[in-house]
């Protein structure tokens, strides 16, 4: 089974609907991170959460919101959906922290999410 | 603040010859570097790092790079291209502690028969 998984994996919607994207881990990591992917711009970090109570803004936030519901689960909400927000989303996680040297993510399959 | 260049968004070679993608970096404290690939239809996954020490760095699948602190650099390398190797290639500085990993914008490798 896969460590981090991420559902729904494709997902069609309309302006204006509010849709959630779930991540699940079983990796018992700390860390968890949401991110787009757009071609041309790489990966861009949404939010990030380095524990169940510990929420942090990325880079592009505006438009998003996030719930880390337990250290498993951190779930991404597009509260009323726009065309540009169509990407393929991707969550990670990380166990940074546990005296490894240098943060190695752990990423999820993808959501690929087309916005009309 | 840290940053990563990743030159060429795309790359072509053909098959058995080098590969090369470039990467160099800024940061403002000793870094970890780290290359993840991308497969067509998937996340992304680890393919080396460089924390300290050797400053050749063995990854899988045959690939190589090399960090040269004094070219900020951290080129990715394997000597014969398989068909296999076509995907996205990330290169990624973590400066370590609080500060958030940085991701390049990827290059794509196609391989060419």
């Amino acid at each position: 089974d896969a460590d981090v998984t991420q559902t729904p994996r494709n997902r069609i919607t309309k302006t204006g609907k509010r849709i959630m994207l779930e991540c699940s881990q079983t990796k018992g990591h700390d860390r968890m991170y949401w991110y787009r992917q757009d071609p041309g711009l790489g990966l861009r970090l949404i939010y990030y959460s380095f524990d169940v109570k510990d929420i942090n803004k990325g880079e592009i936030s505006d438009g998003y919101s996030v719930s880390r519901q337990a250290q498993a689960k951190f779930s991404l909400s597009l509260e009323s959906a726009i065309p540009n927000q169509t990407a393929l989303y991707f969550c990670a996680t990380s166990d940074f922290g546990s005296g490894e040297r240098g943060e190695t993510q752990y990423f999820g399959p993808g959501t690929r999410l087309l916005v009309l | 603040a840290q940053s990563v260049t990743q030159l060429g968004s795309h790359v072509s070679v053909s098959e058995g010859a080098l590969v090369l993608l470039r990467c160099n970096y800024s940061s403002s404290v000793p870094p970890y570097l780290f290359w993840y690939v991308q497969y067509p239809n998937q996340g992304l996954q680890l393919l080396l790092k460089y924390t300290t020490g050797a400053t050749l760095v063995k990854g899988i699948n045959g690939f190589e790079a090399e960090f040269k602190k004094s070219e900020t650099s951290f080129h990715l390398t394997k000597p014969s291209a398989h068909m296999s190797d076509a995907a996205e290639y990330f290169c990624a500085v973590s400066p370590g502690g609080y500060q958030k990993v940085t991701f390049g914008i990827g290059t794509k490798l196609q391989v060419i028969p």
